[in-house]
């Protein structure tokens, strides 16, 4: 069964700072890569993709994510955070076979302060 | 813009009732899931149904049953209540093509 590990539980970063959020999963075969993205008192929302081709993704709001698929890793960054990031994001893969069956990760709950 | 439905936002019920979270979709998707967010421990899916009338188990089924009578409208059904059942649900739906899930505002549950 495929498995999905973020291993940052909670990241507390300065305005400006660059941010790098990890994410690693576990399944040999083809898999479709995605975060999401909650902030706060809102529903759950795209914030990136993989399906194929280009392993460096960019989503919206200025944030990007590499899939490197030797070290079965997807890692979210962005080069500078604001206030407004302020959320809780989740790492989730999707494998072939499993007819869109996503498996999230733990989440990973980012503060930016002022 | 696809949009997704839940019935209640917050719901306050008691040990051993039977509780129904209902969940819509306006994009015609075929595809439909029931998840819970727990602190801690991410979502995890319960309940999927790829058509009308058809169901799969997700990862943490025991003590959830689901029902899609229309396209349109997947129900979660806590048939009798427990206190660990206490959770964030979230409903989400996709097409069969194109894979990404969207998500509605979630409903939060309280058991006592």
């Amino acid at each position: 069964a495929q498995s999905v590990s973020q291993h940052n539980h909670h990241v507390i970063l300065s305005e400006a700072a660059s941010l790098e959020l990890g994410c690693n999963y576990s399944y040999g075969g083809t898999v479709n890569l995605f975060w999401y993205v909650q902030y706060p008192g809102q529903h759950l929302q795209l914030l990136l993709k993989y399906f194929s081709g280009d392993p460096l993704v960019k989503g919206i709001k200025g944030f990007e994510a590499e899939f490197i698929k030797s070290k079965f890793s997807f890692n979210l960054r962005k080069p500078s955070v604001q206030w407004s990031d302020t959320a809780e994001y989740f790492c989730a893969v999707m494998s072939a076979g499993t007819a869109s069956k996503l498996t999230f990760g733990t989440g990973t709950r980012l503060q930016v302060t002022l | 813009d696809v949009k997704v439905t839940q019935s209640s936002r917050y719901l306050v019920k008691r040990t051993g009732e039977k509780v129904f979270l209902e969940c819509v979709q306006d994009m015609d998707h075929e595809n439909m899931f029931w998840y819970r967010q727990d602190p801690g421990l991410g979502l995890r899916l319960i309940y999927f149904s790829y058509d009308v009338k058809m169901k799969e188990k997700g990862d943490i089924p025991e003590g959830y049953s689901v029902s899609r009578e229309k396209k349109e409208r997947f129900s979660l059904i806590l048939e009798s209540a427990s206190t660990n059942q206490t959770s964030m649900y979230l409903c989400a739906s996709s097409s069969a093509d194109l894979e990404t899930q969207y998500f509605g505002p979630g409903t939060r549950l309280l058991v006592l």
